[in-house]
């Protein structure tokens, strides 16, 4: 069965500062992971995924994620954190070998940052 | 249409009646998924539609829910005799080309509040 764990329920930044939110899984298969946002009475908003390839990936407004295999993490990432940048972060996974369609959801990361 | 789109965005019901709620999808998107998201939680799949086929139904709580998609575009995920543990925010998202690696596609979500 998969599974993803984001262990913290909250971060808080200073704005300007590096920011972190640990994501970590477990599937049988190959891991499909994904980074999404959600801001306050809206859906939720694609951020990256790792499919294959390059462990760094690069996505929207400058986040970046970083897929380790040893470590079954996809820890998302910014270089400088912005107060717009507080929202909700879900990471998700789905077993690219199972055959599920299934993609599963962490229960969250709200990021605060703070000016 | 630009995104994906749910009806009604709140829905308020007595215990006991029955809802229905309905997912307008990007135009072409073969895969529509839908979530149930309780207050401060991740996600949880409920179903998976690919065209018209409800390919995976595992997430249903109980057989009061039940989802249909009849031409492969719009879907309605219906709930009978509504309890208060029913009382989530339904989310539908919609992915193309099989939503195999892809990314989804989030509507706002439906707000259900059972009194």
């Amino acid at each position: 069965a998969q599974s993803v764990a984001q262990p913290e329920d909250q971060v808080n930044v200073a704005e300007g500062n590096p920011l972190t939110v640990k994501c970590t899984y477990s599937v049988s298969g190959n891991p499909y992971l994904f980074w999404y946002v959600q801001y306050p009475n809206r859906g939720l908003q694609f951020l990256l995924k790792y499919i294959t390839g390059d462990n760094l990936v690069k996505g929207s407004y400058g986040f970046e994620a970083e897929f380790n295999k040893s470590q079954t993490s996809f820890h998302l990432k910014k270089p400088s954190a912005l107060v717009s940048d507080s929202a909700l972060y879900f990471c998700a996974v789905r077993d690219g070998g199972s055959g599920t369609y299934k993609y599963i959801f962490g229960t969250g990361t709200r990021l605060k940052v703070l000016a | 249409g630009a995104g994906v789109s749910q009806s009604p965005r709140y829905k308020v019901a007595k215990r006991g009646q029955d809802v229905a709620l309905r997912c307008d999808p990007i135009s072409g998107h073969v895969s529509l998924f839908w979530y149930q998201q309780a207050l401060g939680q991740g996600p949880e799949f409920l179903t998976y539609f690919q065209n018209e086929a409800q390919l995976d139904k595992s997430g249903l709580p109980s057989d009061r829910f039940f989802a249909e998609r009849p031409e492969g575009s719009v879907s309605t995920l219906k709930i009978q005799r509504t309890q208060q543990e029913d009382s989530a925010v339904y989310l539908c998202a919609s992915s193309g080309a099989g939503g195999n690696t892809g990314e989804l596609f989030f509507g706002e979500g439906s707000r259900l509040t059972v009194l």
